[in-house]
């Protein structure tokens, strides 16, 4: 079964408000990153935070780990037309060495 | 520079036919992945190689064939292709296997087997 879980499947918003995107994983992890993909296109790296980290930013991108309840969000503030894409995280497990695990991702459509 | 860089970027091959998908890195990183991207599912790894020289089997390495040609360039062979391969594929590369380098991928290859 699928280690990092994305939720919700697919999500549509209005320009300029806020978009979360939850991950939810099941076993211990080393970090957990987040990825972009717009339509057609590979995937491109976001943000990374390790299990030791419980907060991270990078401009409009918040993420949250709480490995407690193994799960990790992304916030998008003030959402924008160029962020429709799908989202993934994918986790990276560091037992029986190190192996990363996609989840299926979100779908995120920001109406202009 | 120009990151990853997959070719070709779109292939149909009936059952049976092979062909060999080509990736190369200008990052000088040393580990490289082949993912395949299927609707619902996620990315799953199918070879990697996490430095030059070597190369081991991922989660769905069924059907496939990997060459590390040298630090740059990693390809993936379907030997005989199937319909269940037919799929995006994508080459990563990061600097090192140990996963805490995010990886760079490249624009993908869209392959139908019919």
């Amino acid at each position: 079964s699928q280690q990092g879980e994305e939720d919700p499947q697919a999500l549509s918003i209005q320009e300029g408000e806020n978009a979360t995107m939850n991950c939810s994983y099941k076993t211990s992890i080393n970090n957990l990153q987040w990825y972009r993909q717009n339509s057609g296109r590979g995937l491109v790296h976001l943000i990374l935070i390790r299990s030791n980290e419980r907060e991270k930013h990078s401009g409009r991108l918040r993420v949250t780990l709480d490995t407690s309840k193994k799960s990790s969000s992304l916030l998008i503030t003030a959402s924008r037309a160029a962020d429709t894409a799908s989202y993934f995280c994918a986790t990276v497990r560091n037992t029986g060495g190190f192996k990363t695990i996609f989840g299926a991702g979100t779908r995120l459509f920001v109406k202009a | 520079n120009a990151g990853v860089t997959q070719t070709p970027k779109f292939q149909v091959l009936k059952t049976g036919q092979s062909m060999t998908l080509q990736c190369a890195q200008d990052m000088n990183h040393n580990s490289m992945y082949w993912y395949r991207q299927d609707p619902g599912m996620g990315l799953r790894l199918i070879y990697y190689s996490a430095s030059e020289g070597t190369t081991d089997k991922g989660e769905v390495p069924n059907g496939y064939n990997v060459s590390r040609l040298n630090k740059r360039e990693f390809s993936l062979r379907l030997e005989s292709a199937a319909p269940s391969q037919t799929s995006v594929y994508f080459c990563a590369s990061s600097e090192l296997r140990n996963m805490v380098n995010p990886m760079s991928f490249g624009p993908g290859t869209r392959l139908t087997v019919t």
